[in-house]
């Protein structure tokens, strides 16, 4: 499976637009990209997840780069309860439903 | 909707014993797995059944057992504990193996292994 990169851990102030970066530098062409989220304490949970165009739910909005070598979820109104660990996870076709995760991003929101 | 629910919620075993941690979902996912994390890590899959009566390995499946008997239930048994198997433990469901399928995730039970 190819390897995600994100940073350690982020600051966002409450009711600020948050930028949390993925990158991908070799995404293969079947290659999903999906995000998820855990929330201390608690399992994770699917946020979002595209292909090639950007991608809009009720939760976030993921960003993808022409080349597909990275990405951005924009949380567009960060809230206390949005600090958790971000995770980036690319899924390929040939997988059986497995995520591999990595360390993911954690992500403090300032009130 | 339940989810997937995960029982116990925390447990201490000493070092040769053994347990069944418990996984049920009512959604009628064809797809579940067993994951564990460790502190400050992510999640790593131990095991994961594509359907009932079928199973496999992930990762890190040593000293792990998985069987699927029903849809529902997909039980995780620790053979003979280990303080290295000291972890939360989170089991995942999804309708489908696909690449779009949304992963539900339980809970979580946190195992100390003495």
């Amino acid at each position: 499976d190819a390897k995600t990169t994100q940073p350690n851990s982020m600051e966002s102030n409450e009711e600020e637009p948050v930028h949390l970066p993925c990158n991908h530098s070799t995404i293969s062409g079947t290659d999903y990209i999906h995000w998820y989220r855990q929330l201390p304490s608690q399992g994770p949970e699917y946020v979002i997840h595209g292909l090639t165009s950007n991608v809009n739910n009720r939760m976030a909005s993921l960003a993808i780069a022409e080349d597909r070598k990275s990405s951005t979820l924009i949380l567009h109104r960060a809230t206390l309860r949005d600090a958790a660990v971000y995770y980036c996870i690319l899924r390929r076709t040939s997988n059986t439903g497995k995520l591999i995760f990595g360390q993911g991003t954690t992500l403090q929101v300032k009130p | 909707n339940a989810g997937v629910t995960q029982t116990p919620k925390f447990q201490v075993l000493k070092t040769g014993q053994s347990m069944t941690l418990q996984c049920a979902q009512d959604m009628n996912h064809e797809y579940m797995s067993w994951y564990r994390q460790d502190p400050g890590m992510g999640l790593r899959l131990i095991h994961y059944s594509v359907g009932a009566g079928i199973t496999d390995q992930g990762e890190v499946p040593n000293g792990y057992n998985v069987s699927r008997s029903t849809t529902e239930d997909f039980p995780l048994r620790l053979l003979s504990a280990a303080p290295s198997q000291t972890s939360v433990y989170f089991c995942a469901s999804s309708l489908k193996t696909g690449l779009l399928s949304e992963q539900y995730f339980g809970p979580g039970t946190r195992l100390t292994v003495t």
